[in-house]
């Protein structure tokens, strides 16, 4: 089984310092790793994924995660934190298919981002 | 990409009631997936909706609860039975595209509330 934690359901930062979201994932085989952001009252939109491509990943919005196998880790990283940012960011993981895409997602608990001005 | 609707987006319903959300996608997908989202928490995969087959649902989620439809590549539909105020949540219906990569791709949500 697949599984993700994320460290931390609340983080705080200034505007303009660094945003560090961690996620740490499980799984048997190489893992296909998402970040997904969650505006108020919206649905979930994809802000990057990890294919087994390159091991740092650039995203939507000036974030970038790295994947680290020997830390089993998907962390996301964004330099300079926004105003806009504010919102909760999911990890989450699934299993490549040989024959068709990948298996169903497995969600994080979530980390509820909040800027302080 | 692909960009999905739900509706209704929100609703209160009493308890002991049915509802029934429908997902419409903007082009023909294979897989469509129904997710919970309960108040403060993550998300948890109801069931997949493959069109032309039965929905597999995963632990904890029944058939007679929580009946999917998936009459076509572009619809599906979730209905919420004999609710309860436990059922009070956001369902998200989400579409897996197969391309370079493999994503999915969620619509804006229903949120429900029963009392």
């Amino acid at each position: 089984a697949q599984s993700v934690t994320q460290l931390g359901s609340h983080v705080s930062v200034s505007e303009g310092a660094l945003v560090l979201l961690r996620c740490n994932y499980s799984s048997s085989v190489p893992p296909y790793l998402f970040w997904y952001v969650q505006y108020p009252n919206q649905g979930l939109q994809l802000l990057l994924k990890y294919t087994s491509a390159a091991t740092l990943v650039k995203g939507i919005n000036g974030f970038e995660a790295e994947f680290k196998k020997s830390e089993t880790s998907f962390h996301l990283t964004k330099p300079s934190a926004h105003m806009s940012d504010a919102a909760e960011y999911f990890c989450a993981v699934s299993r490549p298919l040989s024959n068709f895409g990948n298996e169903k997602l497995t969600f994080g608990t979530g980390t509820r981002l909040t800027i302080i001005p | 990409s692909a960009v999905i609707s739900q509706k209704p987006s929100r609703d209160i319903c009493q308890r002991g009631t049915s509802l029934t959300i429908q997902c419409q996608v903007d082009s023909q997908v294979t897989m469509m997936f129904w997710y919970r989202q309960q108040p403060g928490q993550s998300l948890t995969l109801i069931a997949t909706a493959n069109q032309g087959s039965e929905a597999t649902y995963e632990s904890g989620f029944v058939i007679d609860k929580f009946p999917i439809s998936r009459p076509n590549l572009t619809f599906s539909t979730l209905t919420v039975s004999n609710m309860s105020p436990e059922d009070s949540s956001i369902y998200l219906c989400s579409v897996g595209l197969r391309g370079e990569t493999y994503e999915q791709y969620f619509g804006p949500g229903t949120r429900l509330t029963v009392t």
